[in-house]
This record gives C-alpha cells, structure tokens and sequence, in this order.
C-alpha cells in the first residue's frame, strides 16, 4: 500500500520558475490538501480538495495554482518561485467518512535561490 | 491563522518520565487529533478523540479533550528515548474535514 506519494523529495529553483509538485494517493480518498512548513510555524493550509473537480484555498494560498482532475491526484503548481516560498510541502488525503485521519506523504524540500 | 496552538513549544526530559503537551483551539470542533513528526518526515497520526469525548487511551498514549475550555492536553507516558519528535495537534471545525494544525511541541527524550 503506497499511500500518499509525493515528487520529488528535493527541488531547487532559480527565482522566477515555474514548477509542480506532484502528489498522489492510492486510497480513494475524497479530500486532499497542501501544506507548507516553516520554521517555528507548524503546517499551514495552502490548498485542499474535497473531490475532483473541486478545489478551495487555504491560509497561505498566494503563488500557488492547484488542480484535482482525478480522485488520486492533486499537483501543487508555483506560477513564479520566491525564496520566500522556500520551504517544506506536505500532501495529505483523507476519506470523507468523519473521524477518520489524515494521512501525509514524506514531503517535498523546496529550496529558491 | 492557526486554530490550534500547542503549549510548551518546547520539553526536555530523562527517559522514564512522563510528557504533557497541550493544545488550545479557537473555534468549536468535530473532532482533534494528535500527529507525530519526526525530523524532516511526514507527519503520523497518534489519535483521534471527537468533540463528545473526554478521554482516550491509545498503548502509553492518553488524550484528553475539555471542549468548555477548547484546550486538549497530550500525556505519553514512561517516555523512551524513540518518542523524541515533533507533537501537533490538529482540528476540524464545521463541516470541514481539512485539518488545521497548530505550531508544535518539540518533545526531546534523553536517554
């Protein structure tokens, strides 16, 4: 059972690209989000999904485009890389059924120099 | 702004002893769940506990859920050295079920 997979584990950008980072889930499940984490900050919401075709932004939502053409999976696009973006990104998904949890890939190390 | 904030943001302590983290939350909930993280990993899911609950034990794992107050605390005990990470608490609120987490509380367990 893969889980949440994101690519790749490492990037580093020249200020001014573009990129997406990919995730994917094999579980079915409806709801899917984007997280950054910083230091000192925890994980903020970026995007989230509640299905296919359906998409909402989150807290920090600036300087990133997302799209959710199937159920597994949810690309996080940056229009024009910062620095201020360097960061660690985290996926997760969770099936719709209340109380259940959610579960998180490894995580993306964005650097922009 | 985050809904969850955890208090302390960080613990020190001898392997053996017991840890309490807690969390306070603005807004009401549905359900709050604890996340571990350890260094530069994805976060694990530790436990859930649902707004109607006031208590839940998982292994040496005790969570406690005071919605009059919004705060939760987090009890690992025995701590072993293997439980040093990051611990977050996360929220639901309304009819979302797009957790929201808080900032963390870096737990060191000294062997």
């Amino acid at each position: 059972n893969a889980g949440v997979t994101q690519t790749p584990k490492f990037q580093v950008l020249k200020t001014g690209q573009s990129m997406t980072l990919q995730c994917a889930q094999d579980m079915n499940h409806e709801y899917m989000s984007w997280y950054r984490q910083d230091p000192g900050m925890g994980l903020r919401l970026i995007h989230y999904s509640v299905g296919a075709g359906i998409t909402d932004q989150g807290e920090v939502p600036n300087g990133y485009n997302v799209s959710r053409s199937t159920t597994e999976d949810f690309p996080l696009r940056l229009l024009s890389a910062a620095p201020s973006q360097t960061s660690v990104y985290f996926c997760a998904s969770r099936t719709k059924i209340g109380g259940t949890e959610a579960f998180f890939g490894q995580g993306t190390r964005l650097t922009v120099v | 702004s985050q809904q969850g904030e955890e208090d302390p943001q960080a613990l020190s302590i001898q392997e053996g002893e017991n840890a309490t983290m807690n969390c306070s939350y603005k807004t009401s909930i549905n359900n709050l769940q604890w996340y571990r993280q350890n260094s530069g990993r994805g976060l694990v899911h530790l436990i859930l506990i649902r707004s109607n609950e006031r208590e839940k034990h998982s292994g040496r794992l005790r969570v406690t859920l005071d919605t009059s107050k919004k705060s939760s605390s987090l009890l690992i005990t025995a701590s072993r050295a293997a439980d040093t990470a990051s611990y977050f608490c996360a929220t639901d609120a309304g009819g979302s079920y797009i957790p929201t987490f808080g900032r963390g509380t870096s737990l060191i367990v000294h062997p």
